[in-house]
């Protein structure tokens, strides 16, 4: 079956600082969706993004369908950002396929 | 914005009793998904439904599980029997086309005693 892999899997940074995490997929891309889990377990959605480069004030998020990754930029990182990023693949038949998340936590 | 919408947020129930998981999905939407998350875990596809029937169906979704769409608006996943390992966070999500963005609702945290 398609995998769906996530790194790292846990990032500590201090406030202000940049990071990028990385979402690589087995199988050809027909949509790819980042999504942000908040500390009441919402999945809100970041970016849908099959192919290309994205920018959504402080977050960017660039795939590459061709060699079969995803980035997450965030930038100028706020406790507000703390949570887990997962990154998520849509099969042929329309599920969508999670990887396992980076668990983010911004210090003040 | 619309958004998707679930009932209840939180659900405490006995092992053995049924549970009833309620959605409201984005109004013009066409394809509705139930994802379940045990804590801690990632997220697992469940069921996708399509055209009053359902249109894939993962290992988990086995005969204790159903999905209904009683009226224009509500999506139900019901759960006859419950077991302790039903203990997750259950979502529901909509798209308008099969291949388009999938929207989240909030979640019902189901926990079984």
């Amino acid at each position: 079956g398609i995998q769906v892999e996530q790194s790292p899997p846990d990032l500590i940074l201090q406030e202000g600082a940049n990071s990028t995490l990385r979402c690589n997929f087995s199988d050809s891309v027909n949509n790819l969706q980042w999504f942000h889990q908040n500390p009441w377990g919402q999945l809100i959605n970041l970016f849908y993004i099959p192919s290309g480069t994205k920018q959504n004030g402080r977050l960017s998020a660039t795939t590459v369908a061709t060699e079969r990754y995803s980035l997450l930029y965030i930038s100028s990182s706020q406790t507000t950002d703390s949570g887990v990023y997962f990154c998520a693949l849509q099969s042929n038949t329309g599920k969508l396929i999670f990887g396992q998340g980076t668990t983010l936590q911004v210090k003040p | 914005e619309p958004e998707v919408t679930q009932t209840p947020s939180h659900q405490v129930t006995q092992m053995g009793q049924e549970v009833i998981l309620r959605c409201v999905p984005i109004s013009n939407h066409l394809y509705f998904y139930w994802y379940r998350q045990i804590l801690g875990q990632k997220v697992e596809f469940l069921v996708s439904f399509y055209n009053n029937e359902i249109s894939e169906k993962s290992e988990i979704f086995d005969d204790q599980f159903s999905v209904e769409r009683p009226d224009g608006s509500n999506f139900t996943l019901k759960i006859r029997s419950t077991k302790l390992e039903d203990s997750a966070m259950y979502f529901c999500a909509s798209t308008a086309g099969g291949l388009d963005t999938q929207y989240f609702g909030p979640g019902t945290r189901l926990t079984v005693l």
